[in-house]
């Protein structure tokens, strides 16, 4: 099946800094990636779709500042945590839609485990 | 936001028994999908069932779906130490979106 890779796999970093986290489609291209959180323990909840050539859009209460995002290919989809602050720390973790757009099935990174101190 | 929701929350079991977890959803789909997430990685897609169909298996794993009820159900059988891991249910929404549910934590006892 289709590959998705993020990089990294974790990162620590000091309150007020920002953080980059990549997510590639390694195998296909796609013009629709998404971006989901999950906090320990619970369900993974969608922040905002990145939208290849145009402006991603987000979820309601997704602070669209805070949570930079910018589809520059058609493999590649990058959000940046801006500021960062101890209750941003958390798991992120990319998709894509299947082959040709299909509706049916997502691929998924491995996730982002982001830590900030 | 949240499409389904899961029970239960948590699940315990001895290896070789069944596991059943249950996921209800809000609004129509075209399909429901399950998930499984080993601690702090990645997710791993295991079965899709299509809105016209009222179960399917693979291997271990039986998933059953009652759109009447907007209600679906993971069964695994024979369950294995290995099969650890959180389980959540997924659907469909425009734009190519997929909502999760909360999720049931299995854990299963060697």
């Amino acid at each position: 099946g289709a590959v998705v890779s993020q990089h990294p796999s974790w990162v620590i970093c000091k309150s007020g800094t920002s953080v980059k986290i990549e997510c590639r489609s390694l195998d296909f291209q796609a013009t629709t990636m998404f971006w989901y959180r999950q906090f320990p323990k619970q369900s993974l909840m969608l922040m905002a779709t990145s939208n290849e050539g145009s402006k991603a859009t987000y979820e309601q209460g997704v602070e669209k500042d805070k949570f930079l995002i910018n589809h520059a290919s058609l493999t590649l989809s990058t959000l940046t945590v801006t500021s960062a602050h101890p209750e941003d720390s958390s798991f992120y973790i990319c998709s894509a839609p299947g082959l040709a757009g299909s509706r049916d099935e997502q691929f998924f990174g491995p996730g982002t485990r982001l830590t900030v101190l | 936001s949240q499409q389904g929701e899961e029970d239960p929350q948590a699940l315990s079991i001895q290896e070789g028994e069944n596991a059943t977890m249950n996921c209800s959803y809000k609004t129509s789909i075209n399909n429901l999908q399950w998930y499984r997430q080993n601690s702090g990685r990645g997710l791993v897609h295991l079965i899709l069932i299509r809105s016209n169909e009222r179960e399917k298996h693979s291997g271990r794993l039986r998933v059953t779906l009652d759109t009447s009820k907007k209600s679906s159900s993971l069964l695994i059988t024979a369950s294995r130490a290995a099969d650890t891991a959180s389980y959540f249910c997924a659907t469909p929404c425009p734009g190519f979106k997929t909502i999760f549910g909360a999720g049931t934590r299995l854990f299963v006892k060697a």
